[in-house]
């Protein structure tokens, strides 16, 4: 079975800082997806990573990843209040073939303190 | 427009009680699911649509009957409701099964409460 393992869980910033959200996953996968959700809210897809090596960058936001290591990060740079969030990577568990659905990892929630 | 909207957006139902949830993609997708977002966040899935079939069932209990009238469109359906039920319950979609991207779009979910 698939497990998806982010960390941290809680991430507490002061704004202008840098810091790395990981996602760590248990099988061999090609597709690896970040999601963000304010409270209250829907998931908001922010990056689609399909191979080995893809790094996507949106803003403050970069995700990068390594499919050998079953490794994704999500970087943040200069961070500011707005980017507060709980923020999801999803792994898509079928390696070359797909059923679709996507196993989350337990989010990382992260508030951006001025 | 909203790609994937799903009614109601809040539910609250007492236990015993049978009740639906809708929704609907305008995105020409194949493939629906339901998520169940519990109240530590984490997200599940239940249920995988693709083009009106059965892909996935996860353990869920038979309470839970999806069904798709067509590929647009996924309802949920829950029998003699639990206090345990109460969750935010997610429609999805993405493109069709063998897709290189199946990347997830969702609805704007479904508070449920059981009291």
């Amino acid at each position: 079975e698939l497990k998806v393992e982010q960390n941290p869980l809680f991430l507490s910033m002061q704004e202008g800082k840098n810091y790395t959200i990981y996602c760590n996953y248990s099988t061999t996968s090609d597709r690896l997806y970040w999601y963000r959700q304010d409270p209250g809210k829907s998931l908001e897809s922010l990056f689609v990573l399909l191979s080995n090596g893809a790094v996507k960058q949106e803003g403050r936001l970069m995700a990068s990843l390594d499919t050998k290591a079953r490794l994704s990060t999500l970087h943040i740079t200069a961070a500011v209040h707005d980017l507060s969030a709980t923020y999801f990577c999803a792994v898509d568990p079928y390696y070359g073939g797909s059923q679709g659905n996507l196993i989350f990892g337990k989010g990382t929630k992260l508030s951006v303190k001025p | 427009d909203t790609a994937v909207s799903q009614t109601p957006k809040y539910l609250v139902t007492q236990m015993g009680n049978d009740k639906s949830i809708k929704c609907e993609q305008n995105l020409g997708h194949d493939t629906m699911y339901w998520y169940k977002q519990d109240s530590k966040k984490f997200l599940k899935i239940m249920f995988s649509y693709n083009n009106k079939e059965l892909i996935i069932n996860e353990t869920v209990p038979n309470r839970f009957s999806p069904k798709s009238p067509d590929k647009a469109h996924l309802n949920l359906h829950i029998n003699s409701l639990e206090l345990g039920d109460s969750a935010v319950y997610f429609c999805a979609s993405s493109q069709a099964l063998g897709a290189m991207n199946t990347e997830a779009f969702f609805g704007q979910g479904t508070r449920l409460t059981v009291v």
